[in-house]
């Protein structure tokens, strides 16, 4: 079993609606990340938060929304998205020690569904 | 700007069979990390190994093993006796060192082996 837990597993929702994406860790890790991957390709980097701060945002659309409540916690708020939002939204954490050669360790991911 | 090129798209072997994934990377860094995860069909992906650009030698885990050769900026991964429970897709990652606190990976494209009896 993967130690880092994202929640739901599986949503639907339509371009009206606010959800949220939720991921939880208890490594201690200082360290976590928000990816997309859509089918057949890799996993794009969206947000970084280092000690619970925002440190990367990849350009992202302002329908994304992260929040990092604490150092275990890890949200994606969503509203009004579009349909080609639909993806695989994977959550990661690693340790972050000022050096990037950290692991990542990955949950299962939500599939996300916009309709 | 760094790259990660994983030539092969898709990979069918029968069990038993030897394999190997390539993986070929672009940097201007003298020192980077690289990487090796493996996705199963339930998504997640899971961590199989890192190296150090100054760690040029090569690695085996169980039927696992890795050949980095910085020479011709390869870090190539095979699996010795293939089984069914390997199949997944693969991706090679680069970070860099000097971006951040944080890990920033630039993923391949990905392999997909398909391993059948």
């Amino acid at each position: 079993d993967t130690e880092v837990t994202q929640t739901p597993k599986h949503l639907v929702m339509g371009m009206t609606n606010k959800k949220s994406l939720k991921c939880e860790q208890h490594m201690g890790h200082r360290a976590m990340y928000w990816y997309k991957q859509k089918a057949k390709k890799p996993p794009e980097l969206m947000f970084v938060y280092s000690y619970e701060k925002l440190s990367i945002n990849e350009s992202v659309p302002s329908r994304f929304s992260p929040e990092c409540p604490n150092s275990s916690l890890l949200n994606l708020h969503l509203h009004a998205l579009q349909p080609e939002d639909s993806a695989l939204y994977l959550c990661a954490s690693s340790h972050d020690s000022g050096q990037n050669n950290s692991p990542l360790h990955f949950g299962n991911g939500t599939r996300l569904t916009v309709t | 700007a760094q790259k990660v090129t994983q030539a092969q798209t898709e990979i069918s072997v029968v069990e038993k069979e030897d394999v190997t994934l390539d993986c070929v990377y672009e940097t201007r860094d003298t020192t980077y990390y690289l990487f090796w995860y493996k996705q199963p069909p339930s998504g997640e992906l899971v961590f199989l190994i890192r190296r150090n650009s100054f760690d040029e030698q090569n690695e085996i885990s169980g039927r696992y093993s890795w050949n980095f050769q910085k020479s011709t900026s390869s870090f190539n991964f095979t699996i010795t006796a293939s089984q069914v429970v390997d199949s997944a897709v693969y991706f090679c990652a680069l970070s860099e060192a000097g971006a951040g606190t944080a890990s920033k990976l630039t993923f391949g494209t990905g392999t997909r082996l398909q391993v059948t009896l």
